[in-house]
């Protein structure tokens, strides 16, 4: 296992086209995240999956974002409409979930990169 | 919102110096963690820390935290080129799943 995998790495997008991204986690970590981050600011919560439920959703997410986990393996996060304000990195985690101290340690993907012009 | 500031937002040392960051948090917590990310990457889990500890230290990283306080400081020891990257705290409000990060400390280490 190579760890949390993210594609595409870049995608530059038309205003008011939709951009699709996956993540896909270690295998063994029941929880994944999503999380933008523009620059020089810390990630931003998107949304939260404990398996293929999807627990917690932003508030500041438009109903133009919208994220799936299937099978409780890989993750999508669509952004339908883009905007340019959507322009950012869009980053992925997971963690392995329990009560263990290292349950709650988030490892990250590289991100994929947004550009909407 | 942001629940963790870091400060300070930028720093920058001599190789072979020590940095120390600091990061506050509004509410109950559970553990407090910090991050490391390279430019443009993904970030780096470096070390967590219980509510119920006070101290802890990793390699060169030590990390306090002072929970009547709601507030936390990263110590990198004898700092190298490579430490170069922004740190980010992260907590876990109490009845909540999404980590919150702050802004971030940048730090950069002069050769």
């Amino acid at each position: 296992d190579t760890g949390v995998s993210q594609d595409p790495r870049h995608k530059i997008t038309k205003r008011g086209q939709n951009v699709t991204f996956r993540c896909d986690p270690i295998s063994e970590h029941n929880r994944l995240y999503w999380y933008r981050q523009t620059l020089g600011q810390g990630p931003e919560f998107l949304t939260y999956f404990q398996n293929e439920a999807q627990l917690e959703k932003s508030r500041l997410l438009s109903d133009r974002f919208s994220a799936e986990r299937p099978k409780g393996s890989f993750s999508t996060l669509e952004i339908q409409r883009t905007e340019q304000g959507d322009s950012a990195m869009y980053l992925c985690a997971s963690s392995p979930g329990g009560v263990s101290v290292g349950a709650n340690v988030l490892t990250f993907g590289a991100g994929s990169r947004l550009t909407v012009l | 919102s942001q629940q963790g500031e870091e400060d300070p937002q930028a720093l920058s040392i001599q190789e072979g110096e020590n940095a120390t960051m600091n990061c506050s948090y509004k509410t109950s917590i559970n553990n407090l963690q910090w991050y490391r990310q390279n430019s443009g990457r993904g970030l780096v889990h470096l070390i967590l820390i219980r509510s119920n500890e006070r101290e802890k230290h990793s390699g060169r990283l030590r990390v306090t935290l002072d929970t009547s306080k709601k507030s936390s400081s990263l110590l990198i020891t004898a700092s190298r080129a490579a430490d170069t990257a922004s740190y980010f705290c992260a907590t876990v409000p109490s009845g909540t799943y999404k980590y919150i990060f702050g802004t971030g400390t940048r730090l950069k280490v002069l050769a």
